[in-house]
């Protein structure tokens, strides 16, 4: 878990306020991903890249916005939060060619947005 | 959309018991069929993974059997565990065309001791 940190762990926030997450990691992946985790929903990507000059669209993008900084650093954006964007938010990284594509995933952001 | 169906959404098993998670997917095109645990306050890790061309994998105490004419694949957790008391996803994978990582719902497994 140390290999890949999200900052920070816990936020509240209110309604139309802008947030940003941020993951970081040390295990030289190429890839990395955005997930939110929503009780009886699973976990849904939001945004991957799967280097510094790519950035896709997930199952639910509309509403986020994200920045590949670097190899190392992916942040993901709230440009107006609203409530039901409250839920465990989640950064993954891959490495390119791994068998099953492992994920591998960072500790998590509880965000709620009042 | 939810491409991969999970079930059960909760399960309680006893210890030494066996615990089985079903998912069904629907597109053909997928590439790798994972699970993933995941502990409380822990992001998901990789438990086992098996790929379209073989009907079973085993790992340990853990068996995924895949069902390719029913697009189906299932985890069965031998001489469950205590220990082994967390949530439980299945995904899909594509990795040709448009790339898809899908997860299942998730199931809350609980051991009794």
């Amino acid at each position: 878990d140390a290999d890949v940190t999200q900052t920070p762990r816990n936020r509240i926030t209110k309604t139309g306020k802008r947030i940003m997450l941020e993951c970081s990691q040390t295990k030289g992946h190429d890839r990395m991903y955005w997930y939110r985790q929503d009780p009886g929903l699973g976990l849904r990507l939001i945004y991957y890249s799967f280097d510094v000059k790519d950035i896709n669209k997930g199952e639910i993008s509309d509403g986020y916005s994200v920045s590949r900084q670097a190899q190392a650093k992916f942040s993901l954006s709230l440009e107006s939060a609203i409530p039901n964007q409250t839920a465990l938010y989640f950064c993954a990284t891959s490495d390119t060619g791994t068998l099953y594509n492992e994920q591998f995933f960072g500790p998590g952001t509880r965000l709620t947005v009042l | 959309q939810q491409q991969v169906k999970q079930s059960p959404q909760s399960l309680i098993v006893q210890k030494g018991g066996i615990s089985i998670i079903n998912c069904a997917y629907e597109n053909t095109a997928f590439d790798y069929f994972p699970w993933y645990q995941q502990f409380p306050g822990k992001g998901p890790a990789l438990l086992i993974a098996i790929r379209p061309d073989v009907s079973e994998k085993k790992e340990g105490r853990f068996t995924i059997s895949f069902n390719k004419s029913a697009k189906q694949f299932s985890l069965h957790i031998m001489d469950s565990q205590p220990g082994d008391s967390a949530t439980y996803f299945c995904a899909a994978i594509s990795t040709s065309g448009t790339y898809k990582y899908i997860f299942g719902t998730g199931t809350r497994l609980k051991v009794l001791a």
